[in-house]
Parts: C-alpha cells; structure tokens; sequence
C-alpha cells in the first residue's frame, strides 16, 4: 500500500460547484499535512497547512481525520482558475500522494 | 525575496553522460529536499538535508545518483552514468524547519 494516497480524477466540474478530495495517509504518527498544487508544468505550490481542528481560507477548507486517517480539501464556488493537480504531503516524513486532476469548467 | 532557484531548467543529454543539477535554497531555510516527479510514479523524495548534513537518502535509486550540499546555500545531485529511465522533472524545495516546503522551478532532464 502506498503511504499516501489520492483519487487521481480527474474531476471535471462547472463553475461554481463544489468539490472535495480526499487523502488517506498510513503512517498513524504523522503530525503535521499539507495541501498543494500544481498547474500543468510548473512546481507544486503551498496551498494550505491541515490544522487537526480543521481550517479554512476563502473558499478552501482542509480538515484531518486522525481516526480514519485522511485528509480533506473541500473548494466552495470553483473557479476556472482553480483547475490543477492538488497533491497532499505528510510533513513528518515528506511523502506526497501522486495527486488530484481538477477541471473547472465554464 | 528570491525563491529556491535551480540550474539548469532543461537538460538534454545522452545515456552514459554526467549530470549535474543545481540547486540554491531561500536564504535562512534550514531543510533542503531533492524530488524526481514522472508521471508513472510521481513526485518521490529522493533525498534531504538538514543544515547541510543529509538525513534520509533512502530515495536514491541506486548508486549512480549522489547529492551533496557542501554549504547552506548550495546542494547539487549527481547522476553518472545518466540512463533513459532517469528522465523526469527534479525539484528542489527548501523549508524552515520540517514544515512548509517552497519549490524551485524544477529542472526538466532527458537522456537519450
């Protein structure tokens, strides 16, 4: 099993929708989970920290699952310039899941 | 500020030849991380430092790579002899402390 895993999409929505990843990570001592993204040929960027009481900015908001051992980002009325790959990391050991493919269309 | 800066960004190369990427961390950061990224399998660390001394290698494919970091503001990895299946896009990151990781710009390698 790999530690981090994604759904790799990709998610095709409207305009406007909502949508939510999911990311399940194995190692049970992770501490610290992180979101970025990455558009189509450029570097991951740092999107959001995942604070354990959940946590928003804007219209993004990360949340962790200790129990189940997943994290979560939820994006509230897509943009078309949300569209890119979201990847998730668990900090403590650096392992990235192999990322979300969003689409936003008009 | 300038972010993690990275030399080349693209290299063509032929299978058997020395590879040498570059990698400038932000000033101040004390974790510098080396990252392959394919398509097949993603974006794998394969190495990291911390205060120039490395941690955890165990993602090195084997013995052709080899990454140093003679100082706190410059790191190279190594790949000698360069094959085929070598060909990705490197990253280097560097955070402060084991958290936030800032990308450079990556560096895009192919062996012919």
């Amino acid at each position: 099993r790999k530690e981090v895993e994604q759904d790799p999409g990709p998610f095709n929505v409207p305009e406007g929708a909502t949508v939510a990843f999911n990311c399940t990570y194995s190692n049970s001592a992770s501490q610290s989970f992180f979101w970025y993204r990455q558009d189509c040929r450029k570097e991951p960027k740092l999107l959001m920290s995942v604070y354990s009481s959940g946590n928003e900015d804007g219209r993004f908001t990360a949340q962790l699952n200790r129990a189940s051992q997943y994290i979560s980002l939820l994006i509230r009325d897509s943009k078309l310039s949300d569209s890119a790959t979201y990847l998730c990391v668990t900090g403590d050991d650096m392992r990235f899941g192999a990322g979300t493919r969003l689409t936003v269309k008009p | 500020d300038a972010g993690v800066i990275q030399s080349p960004r693209h290299e063509v190369t032929e299978m058997g030849q020395e590879v040498t990427l570059r990698c400038k961390p932000i000033s101040g950061h004390d974790y510098l991380f080396w990252y392959r990224q394919t398509m097949m399998r993603g974006l794998e660390l394969l190495i990291y430092f911390n205060n120039n001394v490395p941690i955890d290698d165990s993602g090195m494919p084997e013995d052709r790579f080899s990454a140093k970091m003679p100082n706190a503001s410059f790191s190279t990895l190594k790949i000698q002899p360069s094959e085929p299946r070598d060909s990705a896009v490197y990253f280097c990151a560097s955070s402060l402390g084991s958290g936030k990781q800032f990308f450079g710009p990556g560096t895009r390698l192919t062996v012919l």
